[in-house]
């Protein structure tokens, strides 16, 4: 069973702060990384992608990844209340002959004034 | 641009009647994933089709579940006897073929009774 952890929080972190989001993962063959943001009541809605290690970098986010270490992270640079949801980390994990996308179950993130 | 559209938005219904659900995919995406997503199990893929085929459904939770895509425009997945236990938020999503970058509908909440 190829799985994607999180921790589910809640990570409470003020206003301005950088919040830290961490993931991991079992199956070594991975190659896509994906984070998305589920606000309560709505759909997933995709933030960033990374397929290489190291960081990218859009915005206030920065996704990290490190192959290695089976680790993927999320940080929100200057955090604002709007960012206060659930962030879900997917993993393209191998199934049969192809790749199927496996999601963690979620952290969330409460951001207070 | 129209996102996923997915119909009903909300589904109430009574143990043993059929369910069906419709997802329209974005224009020019041809990956197609229907998930369901529980407090219990988090977001669980049931099935996805790449280019309207069926790639893996081993997340189709038992033979009371199927899925189509009889084009490139339209899929449903259809829940026969539906059970309370199926009570779920069902989502569609979907991608270019290879990117696995997914966007997802609105959602439908469905209830059995």
């Amino acid at each position: 069973q190829k799985e994607v952890e999180q921790n589910s929080g809640p990570l409470s972190v003020p206003e301005g702060a950088i919040a830290s989001l961490n993931c991991t993962y079992s199956d070594r063959g991975s190659q896509s990384f994906f984070w998305y943001r589920q606000y309560s009541g709505k759909s997933p809605e995709l933030i960033m992608s990374i397929y290489s290690n190291g960081d990218k970098e859009d915005g206030r986010f920065t996704a990290q990844l490190n192959k290695a270490s089976q680790y993927v992270s999320l940080l929100i640079r200057d955090s604002q209340p709007s960012d206060s949801a659930t962030y879900l980390c997917a993993v393209n994990t191998a199934s049969g002959g192809s790749y199927i996308p496996t999601f963690g179950r979620g952290t969330s993130l409460i951001v207070h004034p | 641009d129209a996102g996923v559209i997915q119909s009903p938005r909300h589904e109430v219904t009574e143990m043993g009647q059929e369910v069906t659900l419709r997802c329209k995919p974005i224009s020019g995406h041809n990956s197609l994933f229907w998930y369901r997503q529980t407090m219990m199990r988090g977001l669980e893929l049931l099935i996805y089709f790449n280019n309207n085929v069926p790639i893996d459904d081993s997340g189709m939770p038992e033979d009371r579940f199927s899925a189509k895509m009889p084009n490139a425009s339209f899929s449903t997945l259809k829940i026969q006897p539906s059970e309370p236990r199926d009570s779920a938020v069902y989502f569609c999503a979907s991608s270019v073929a290879g990117s696995y970058e997914q966007y997802f509908g609105p959602g439908t909440r469905l209830t059995v009774t």
